[in-house]
């Protein structure tokens, strides 16, 4: 099975700016989650979506959204973006649901640069 | 509030030998913990779990164990390689009615020495 992907795996952005990124799980894998990875912070739990809902939300600003599609595909959106909201941003994927299993399997990561 | 802790950011070990990485958490509903392995410049890599009711499981040269009462858990990898440096990420399951968010603690970078 081809891993979980992430697009773009790149990207510089200019503060106040928005940006999307882009995530597909492996497939069926129906939930997926993002996290924030910072030298300062680690990494940190940003969301968990499972059938287009979002079931898990971290300590995070409203500025930060997510949605998932039909297709479990899902996307993650930064509004009014900081300097501080440089960092890897990692989606992961695992089968969900009550009796799915607990390994998240990640993808690169996209690496988001606010200047 | 750091929920999971790695107090040593750096472990160096001769090939050959035992690498053995720590892990302390707080909360006690942590019902799984799982540990990666990550390079640069790429997603961590899934290598080895265990659930919160034993205490110990092996995968070839990896074994983790788990100490409940001291909230406590390692990794073992044995023999080590030098194919086996990079961070090492413990992590803890937080998980409620099907929902579920890893807890990280910092990392610890392992190098293995030839």
């Amino acid at each position: 099975k081809a891993g979980v992907t992430q697009t773009p795996r790149y990207l510089i952005k200019t503060r106040g700016q928005q940006v999307t990124l882009s995530c597909s799980p492996i497939s069926g894998h129906r939930s997926v989650s993002w996290y924030q990875q910072t030298p300062g912070q680690g990494l940190q739990f940003l969301f968990e979506y499972f059938s287009e809902t979002q079931r898990n939300k971290g300590n995070f600003p409203g500025r930060f959204s997510g949605r998932q599609f039909s297709n479990s595909r899902s996307e993650m959106n930064v509004s009014t973006l900081e300097l501080g909201d440089s960092a890897l941003y990692l989606c992961a994927s695992r089968e969900g649901g009550q009796a799915g299993g607990y390994e998240q399997y990640f993808g690169p990561g996209t690496r988001l640069t606010v200047t | 509030d750091q929920q999971v802790k790695q107090n040593s950011p750096s472990l160096s070990v001769q090939e050959g030998r035992i690498s053995i990485l720590n892990c302390d958490y707080t909360n006690s509903m942590f019902d799984y913990f799982l540990w990666y392995k990550k390079y640069p410049a790429e997603g961590p890599t899934f290598l080895i779990s265990i659930s919160s009711i034993k205490d110990k499981n092996e995968d070839g040269r990896f074994t983790v164990f788990l100490n409940k009462s001291a909230k406590h858990l390692s990794l073992h990898i044995v023999p080590s390689q030098p194919g086996d440096s990079a961070v090492y990420f413990c992590a803890a399951s937080d998980r409620y009615r099907g929902a579920q968010k890893l807890v990280f603690g910092q990392g610890t970078r392992l190098t293995i020495n030839p």
